[in-house]
């Protein structure tokens, strides 16, 4: 079945860079994605990519995948403590449900 | 633009009980979702919404959860009885068509402890 997996905290400095990684299972995956969820709230977009990408930056934020590995990561620049939240990664497959991972904790010290 | 609502935003009961939750997804949103978050987890989906008709309940635990989305527009999700662990984060969302790679738009979430 499809399957999200994610390490589980991640602590960086802040002005350092932080990369949260995921791997999947399902390789008929057709689009990933990055949410954040902050302490009481929802889950918020960050990006996404297509799968026949490997690449994607947005700002702070770059996403590469390496689709022969099922792997997805998550770079983020100049980490501010504001980035301090949840972040999972979710895989669209064949199913066109989005499936979750278990989320990664950053935690940014000044 | 006024975001997807949820409440109540925390419940507590005892196990056996029943609890319902409510959502009122982005105005105009056809598709809605409920998820369920156990502490430590990535959200899992319970159940879609297109318009007022089901289209995905697979992980929907029948026996105890149901759901309805009258005039496709509010949802409520209810759980009875409720277990131990039921004990979650009910998560609503909301996107346009529920088609392709559309954007969800999440809610804050009911906090659900079952005691």
């Amino acid at each position: 079945g499809e399957d999200v997996e994610q390490s589980l905290f991640l602590s960086v400095r802040e002005g350092d860079s932080s990369v949260i990684n995921c791997t999947y299972t399902d390789s008929s995956s057709t689009y990933l994605y990055w949410y954040k969820q902050e302490p009481g709230a929802g889950l918020q977009l960050l990006t996404y990519i297509f799968s026949n990408m490997d690449m994607k930056q947005d700002q702070r934020l770059t996403v590469l995948l390496n689709k022969k590995d099922k792997h997805l990561s998550l770079r983020i620049a100049d980490t501010q403590t504001g980035d301090s939240a949840i972040y999972f990664c979710a895989e669209r497959g064949n199913t066109d449900k989005l499936i979750f991972g278990t989320g990664t904790r950053l935690q940014v010290f000044p | 633009e006024a975001g997807v609502a949820q409440s109540p935003r925390y419940k507590i009961i005892e196990k056996r009980q029943s609890v319902a939750f409510w959502c009122n997804p982005i105005s105009g949103h056809a598709t809605l979702y409920w998820y369920q978050q156990i502490l430590g987890q990535g959200p899992k989906l319970l159940i879609q919404f297109q318009n007022n008709g089901v289209v995905d309940d697979s992980q929907l635990p029948k026996d105890r959860f149901s759901a309805e989305r009258l005039k496709g527009v509010d949802s409520t999700l209810k759980i009875q009885p409720a277990k131990l662990e039921d004990s979650a984060v009910y998560l609503c969302a909301s996107s346009l068509e529920g088609t392709g790679h559309e954007k969800l738009f999440f809610g804050s979430g009911t906090q659900l402890s079952v005691l």
